[in-house]
């Protein structure tokens, strides 16, 4: 079963749009990460998460954790086409082994 | 910053040849490092765990006598398909975890494309 999943699968925004992709898991997570991964290639890490209600923020992209830190939500503001590509969001949910499990992924296409 | 280089980028080759594929942590010593597999359009799963000097440790599902991994040093973790068949074809990324400034649990390679002909 999927310990975490992303919403929505894909996305296609006009530039210049705000948009919003989330991600649930059914566990408490020790630490949440964002990364972005163009296609065919690695991942380009985004941000961290690890305290229950903690936002932080890096030019246009926001990300937040809640409470409970169950559930992550990653915002871009004023969309760009430099902001496509594959959303993932990865989560250590055992806290003992540094692993990360990922989640279903979120494919964004900005149109100009 | 920290830095994974894995090679090669691109392999084809031909139906039961066996492929090796390098993770190398270049600037910092990597006590684990971690495999993940990508089919099309999906999301990393992944294959499996390795610390240094010792064997490594699989996810369920992944065979480990098709998949072997090597992880003799700090900076180095080798990835050999063996006998590889055309639904061994994939997107392979390797990934490193150890002492780094930056805050990232792992440093991640550009990934390996393999394709069995």
């Amino acid at each position: 079963s999927q310990e975490l999943e992303q919403s929505p699968q894909s996305l296609i925004v006009q530039e210049g749009k705000n948009l919003t992709i989330n991600c649930t898991s059914s566990k408490t997570l020790y630490g949440l990460y964002w990364y972005k991964q163009k296609y065919g290639e690695g991942l380009i890490f985004l941000m961290m998460l690890q305290k229950g209600g903690e936002e932080k923020s890096h030019e246009k992209i926001t990300a937040k954790l809640d409470e409970k830190k169950q559930q992550s939500s990653l915002h871009i503001t004023a969309s760009q086409p430099s902001h496509a590509g594959i959303y993932l969001c990865g989560a250590d949910t055992s806290g003992a082994t540094n692993k990360l499990i990922f989640g279903t992924g979120t494919l964004l296409a900005v149109q100009p | 910053g920290a830095v994974v280089s894995q090679h090669p980028s691109r392999v084809i080759c031909k139906s039961g040849t066996s492929v090796k594929i390098e993770c190398r942590s270049l600037d910092f010593q990597a006590t684990t490092m971690f495999w993940y597999r990508q089919f099309p359009k999906q999301s990393l799963m992944l294959m499996a765990t390795s610390n240094e000097g010792s064997k490594a440790t699989y996810e369920q599902g992944v065979e480990k006598d098709k998949f072997l991994i090597n992880h003799a040093s700090l900076t180095l973790s080798t990835l050999t398909v063996t006998s590889a068949h055309p639904e061994d074809s994939s997107f392979y990324i390797c990934s490193a975890r150890g002492w780094t400034r930056d805050n990232q649990p792992q440093h991640f390679g550009d990934g390996t494309r393999l394709s069995i002909l």
